[in-house]
């Protein structure tokens, strides 16, 4: 089975500190992803990234920067975290290969910004 | 563009009601079609998919089926469980392009004994 591994479950950070949220799969996927969910908003592209070092902004990339120096591996950066990125951010992976393949989620990570 | 449009909740439900959850989609050519789950606390994973018109996906007694002439991918489930309490989204990838998916904005079912 396909394992997306998001390295916290809760964060809770402060205003103003870098927050790097970590995403690591196990099955050499290609495509991977950062949503972000929020009452109301269901889920909202941050940036995903489709081969090493390449990487694509989503619906709202503002804010945030992304990492991919491995292909198992997909960062997401908070370079100043602020209140209103308080949320919980979901990592997915796919492999683009399956004509209908599905994407992987990990379990998420609750960040609380103070 | 290509987006999904699903029921909006909160549902709340007694135990063994029937369950329908709507969902509809705008994309051009055949798209995979996908319902997913959210238990408290975690997240997303695969219910069902539907890949091509006609098609009946199902899993756990939820059922959906792709319905092409009128854009829909409905969940539905005869008998519900307090266990079936969770958000659901529905959810496509378009046939034309290989890596994005579009999400619905998830439904919320609460199912009381």
């Amino acid at each position: 089975d396909v394992k997306v591994t998001q390295s916290s479950r809760y964060l809770v950070k402060r205003t103003g500190e870098k927050v790097f949220l970590e995403c690591v799969q196990d099955m050499d996927h290609e495509n991977m992803f950062w949503y972000r969910q929020d009452p109301g908003l269901g889920l909202r592209l941050i940036y995903f990234s489709y081969d090493v070092k390449m990487k694509e902004k989503g619906d709202i990339p503002e804010g945030y920067s992304v990492s991919r120096e491995k292909k198992e591996r997909f960062s997401l950066i908070l370079e100043s975290a602020s209140t209103n990125q308080t949320s919980m951010y979901l990592c997915a992976s796919f492999f683009s290969g399956r004509i209908h393949g599905e994407l992987f989620f990990g379990e998420g990570s609750r960040l609380t910004v103070l | 563009g290509d987006s999904v449009t699903q029921m909006e909740g909160p549902v709340t439900l007694s135990e063994e009601a029937f369950l329908t959850i709507n969902c509809t989609y705008t994309a051009t050519g055949y798209p995979s079609l996908f319902w997913y789950v959210q238990y408290p606390g975690e997240g997303l994973q695969l219910l069902l998919k539907a890949t091509k018109a006609d098609d009946k996906g199902s899993n756990k007694g939820f059922e959906a089926t792709y319905r092409k002439e009128t854009t829909s991918f409905h969940l539905e489930k005869g008998s519900v469980q307090v266990s079936d309490s969770a958000v659901y989204f529905c959810a496509l990838r378009p046939s034309n392009t290989g890596n994005q998916f579009y999400f619905g904005t998830g439904t919320s079912l609460t199912v009381i004994p």
